[in-house]
């Protein structure tokens, strides 16, 4: 299975930050990474798919970039909704895996 | 709207079954991959399987293999997970996940669009 090694773990930060989370991939993988954010106690949401595309209605302060193992999810003015879990995902592959997650906290 | 609904989780002994269904509505069931991802209780997101739009395709993760069982019945509109020999590190939320497919220039990727809200299991003596 492909293993995403999502960096860091934990986050801290201020609303009107700008903010990014990375991801790399065992292997190469093109842009087939997709990312996700999930809030306490709910189901994940898509935000980004093909590395850079922005899933309908999510807000363009979200980014992504990335192509062959490293990648990128970046927030460029953190506001309050924003605080949650996030994750990287490949769909280069079944198992589809996730990274381990990246937690935004409040400073 | 559209929407998956999980249920049939619960409290099981370690060695125990359990069968999961997830039922989907608002969308054309039988054209769409479906997959089972798994959470920890606070833990990240395990991708464990994956079914293709007619069945004939499945995969699991090497952490179930042997011991879990992916189907689908699209006449039903549902995804099912048969769960047997469960051990303690089975516990957590399992979540349907609808793979939608998104297309440029003759490249499809696939990202989780739709989810449901999740049914917990707990494998426990």
């Amino acid at each position: 299975d492909i293993q995403m090694t999502q960096s860091p773990s934990s986050l801290s930060a201020s609303v009107g930050d700008r903010v990014t989370i990375t991801c790399r991939a065992s292997q190469t993988i093109a842009n087939y990474v997709n990312w996700y954010q999930q809030k306490l106690g709910k189901a994940p949401t898509l935000l980004i798919y093909a590395a850079s595309t922005l899933q309908s209605g999510v807000p363009s302060r979200f980014s992504g970039s990335g192509s062959g193992t490293d990648f990128s999810l970046t927030i460029s003015s953190l506001q309050p909704d924003d605080f949650a879990t996030y994750y990287c995902q490949q769909s280069y592959t079944t198992p589809r895996t996730f990274g381990q997650g990246t937690k935004m906290e409040v400073k | 709207e559209v929407q998956l609904v999980e249920y049939g989780g619960g409290l099981v002994q370690p060695g125990g079954s359990l069968r999961l269904s997830c039922a989907a509505s608002g969308f054309t069931f039988s054209t769409y991959e479906m997959n089972w991802v798994r959470q920890a209780p606070g833990k990240g997101l395990e991708h464990i399987s994956y079914i293709s739009s007619s069945g004939s395709s499945k995969d699991l993760a090497d952490s179930v293999k042997g011991r879990l069982t992916v189907s689908r019945d699209n006449a039903k509109n549902s995804l099912y997970l048969q769960m047997n020999s469960l051990r303690a590190e089975d516990t957590g939320v399992y979540y349907c996940a609808r793979g939608e497919e998104y297309c440029t220039n003759g490249i499809c990727y696939v990202g989780f669009d739709i989810w449901g809200q999740g049914t917990m299991v707990n494998v426990s003596s």
